[in-house]
Order: structure tokens, then C-alpha cells, then sequence
């Protein structure tokens, strides 16, 4: 069984510009969540989507936004690069909300110039 | 969610058994206890869960004191892959929107010694 996937693996943008994040989930899990983990932190929870809707925001600004497709597929996104925002994004899903084991992807690691 | 508390840091030789401990006294009754590592600049890995009974799996056990306030991730045999960061996370076992989130305290630094 696949497990969740993430693209691209490495993204080197600018201050300024938008980056794009991509991940598909477990095959059958309906929910994705993102989480952030800048140099040397912890993770910190950003956004968790399930069946298409938003369900919860962790506190990041409006820049960080996403979506989640009619395939359960997700994408994250962020405007107006900081450079605080270099860091591993990781992808997690979960057959159903809130309770089921949360399994992680492998990361995508942004860095802003 | 219930804090957790662990040793920032630990050294296991290689083979040995790697036993990982875990505070987590303010602890509800309707919460699990979940292990997750994380290999360096990696996505975090599940390991186990439980709630009240000892768990086992292919990766590793888990004993939980009849208390509930602590508990031991136990690796039986570790080997050089399984350095890492271990992170143990409480989390409630009942559908509540709000509690979906993991949250990560700042783990414990296992490493195996050759």
C-alpha cells in the first residue's frame, strides 16, 4: 500500500513570490492535514481539510491557504514569501477525522530567498 | 490535549533493548498515548498507540502504567536506523472537531551506539 506523498520534495522561491504544495493521501483516507517544522522547532499544526471543506486552522496568517480535491488530494499554498516561512511542510492523513492514526508523507522543504 | 514530558536525550547500544519513558500525568481517561519518530529532516513515523493496555507490534511495545501517568516505548533490539527523534503525544479518543491536531512536545534524541 502507498503510503502519502508529497511534491515536489525540494521548492527554492523568493521573498515575495507564492509557493505550491502538493499531497495525496492514503488511498481510502478522507482527511489531510499540514503541519509546519522550521529549523530546530517542533511541529506546528496549520490546516486540516476533509471530504473537500476546511475544518480547522492552526494560527498562521490568511497567507497560508489550501484546498483539498474531490479525489482527497491536497494543496497547500503560500503567498507572499517570508523568509520565516523556510521550512519542512509535512502532509499527514487519516482514514477518518479527528481520532484515526495520522500518518505523515515525507515532506516537501521550502526555502525563501 | 495532556502535556507529555521526556528525557530530552537518551544512548542505547546497538542490539540492546531501547526503553523510551514517557510522563503524562494530567492524562484523561479518554485519551490514547501515540509514539512517533523522526528520522532527521523526515516526515514523523507512527509506532504504536494505546489506551489503557500494553500494546505490541512489529516496531515495538508499549507499556502504560496502571495509572496511566507514564508510560515505556520499548524497542527490543535497536539498530543503527533507529536513531531518531521520539515523540510521545496524547491525544483524546473521541470525535471532538477541535482535537484533531498532534500536538509535538520537543521528543526525546535516541541514539544507538555501534
Amino acid at each position: 500500500e502507498a503510503g502519502v506523498t508529497q511534491s515536489p520534495t525540494h521548492l527554492i522561491k523568493t521573498r515575495g513570490q507564492q509557493a505550491t504544495l502538493r499531497c495525496s493521501p492514503i488511498s481510502g483516507h478522507t482527511s489531510v492535514y499540514w503541519y509546519q517544522q522550521a529549523l530546530g522547532l517542533g511541529l506546528q499544526f496549520l490546516l486540516w481539510y476533509d471530504e473537500g471543506e476546511e475544518r480547522n486552522r492552526g494560527n498562521f496568517p490568511p497567507r497560508f491557504s489550501g484546498r483539498q480535491f474531490p479525489n482527497y488530494s491536497s494543496e497547500l499554498n503560500v503567498n507572499a514569501l517570508e523568509l520565516e516561512d523556510s521550512a519542512l511542510y509535512l502532509c499527514a492523513s487519516s482514514l477518518s477525522p479527528s481520532t484515526d492514526t495520522q500518518y505523515f508523507g515525507p515532506g516537501t522543504r521550502l526555502t525563501v530567498l | 490535549d495532556a502535556k507529555t514530558t521526556q528525557p530530552p536525550s537518551m544512548d542505547c547500544a546497538e542490539g540492546r533493548a531501547a526503553n523510551l519513558p514517557c510522563n503524562h500525568s494530567t492524562i484523561s481517561g479518554n485519551e490514547y498515548v501515540y509514539w512517533y519518530r523522526q528520522i532527521h529532516s523526515q516526515g514523523p513515523q507512527y509506532i504504536i498507540h494505546g489506551l489503557k493496555n500494553n500494546e505490541t507490534n512489529e516496531m515495538a511495545s508499549l507499556i502504560i502504567t496502571e495509572d496511566r501517568k507514564s508510560s515505556t516505548l520499548i524497542l527490543p533490539h535497536a539498530t543503527l536506523r533507529d536513531t531518531a527523534v521520539y515523540y510521545c503525544i496524547v491525544r483524546v479518543a473521541i470525535s471532538n472537531f477541535g482535537n484533531e491536531k498532534l500536538t509535538f512536545g520537543t521528543g526525546t534524541r535516541l541514539t544507538i551506539i555501534p
